[in-house]
């Protein structure tokens, strides 16, 4: 059974771009959510969807958003990069909505702005 | 408010048993998760506790107390391949992914 994928594993941009990160969930899991990881502040809550529909967003600006397909995998946007969005950005993706399901992560995608 | 705590980093030696405790404060709580993440790679999943008592799996071991907003890892017979960072991390309401973690706690393993 593949586990979550991310891509693209790694990447560069310039301060003021905009980038577009892909997470494939495990086949089967219909709950997708995002965190950003960085060395002072651990992980932190992004964005999570089920069904297409996004259920709960965190203290982020509006640069960045997200999105879910119909066959569950999802996309974050990150627009007018800035220095402080160099991060580890994971996805995560649980079989339901409810109850003790656990996350299972990607590897993430590591983002360097410049 | 959201608040974990946890130690930043801590050492022992292969073979001893160590204790990773972690305090929280959450708005909300719908159980408690260890994971363990080595350096470039996914945070994996070790332990889950929703209820106050001992969850033992293998050398691993996860105690929770609700009352005291209290948790601890513990790892058993260390091993060389135990050093990495361990994430404590709240869900602070039922049928949401939103998890709360730690900045986490490195551990290294010496020989």
């Amino acid at each position: 059974k593949a586990g979550v994928t991310q891509t693209p594993r790694y990447l560069i941009k310039t301060r003021g771009q905009q980038v577009t990160l892909s997470c494939s969930p495990i086949s089967g899991h219909r709950s997708v959510s995002w965190y950003q990881q960085t060395p002072g502040q651990g992980l932190q809550f992004l964005f999570e969807y089920f069904s297409e529909t996004q259920r709960n967003k965190g203290n982020f600006p509006g640069r960045f958003s997200g999105r879910q397909f119909s066959n569950s995998r999802s996309e974050m946007n990150v627009s007018t990069l800035e220095l402080g969005d160099s991060a580890l950005y994971l996805c995560a993706s649980r079989q339901g909505n409810s109850g003790a399901n656990v996350l299972t992560f990607g590897a993430g995608s590591r983002l360097t702005v410049l | 408010g959201q608040n974990i705590d946890q130690p930043t980093e801590m050492t022992a030696t292969e073979g001893a048993i160590v204790q990773i405790n972690c305090t929280y404060q959450t708005s909300g709580f719908n159980g408690l998760f260890w994971y363990q993440q080595h350096a470039g790679e996914a945070p994996t999943f070790l332990s889950y506790n929703v209820l106050d008592g001992l969850e033992e799996k293998g050398r691993f071991s996860s105690f929770l107390s609700r009352s005291k907003g209290y948790s601890y890892l513990l790892l058993k017979e260390l091993q060389m391949k135990d050093s990495a960072s361990y994430l404590c991390a709240v869900r602070p309401r039922a049928g949401f992914q939103k998890l709360v973690f730690g900045t986490g706690t490195r551990l290294l393993v010496s020989p």
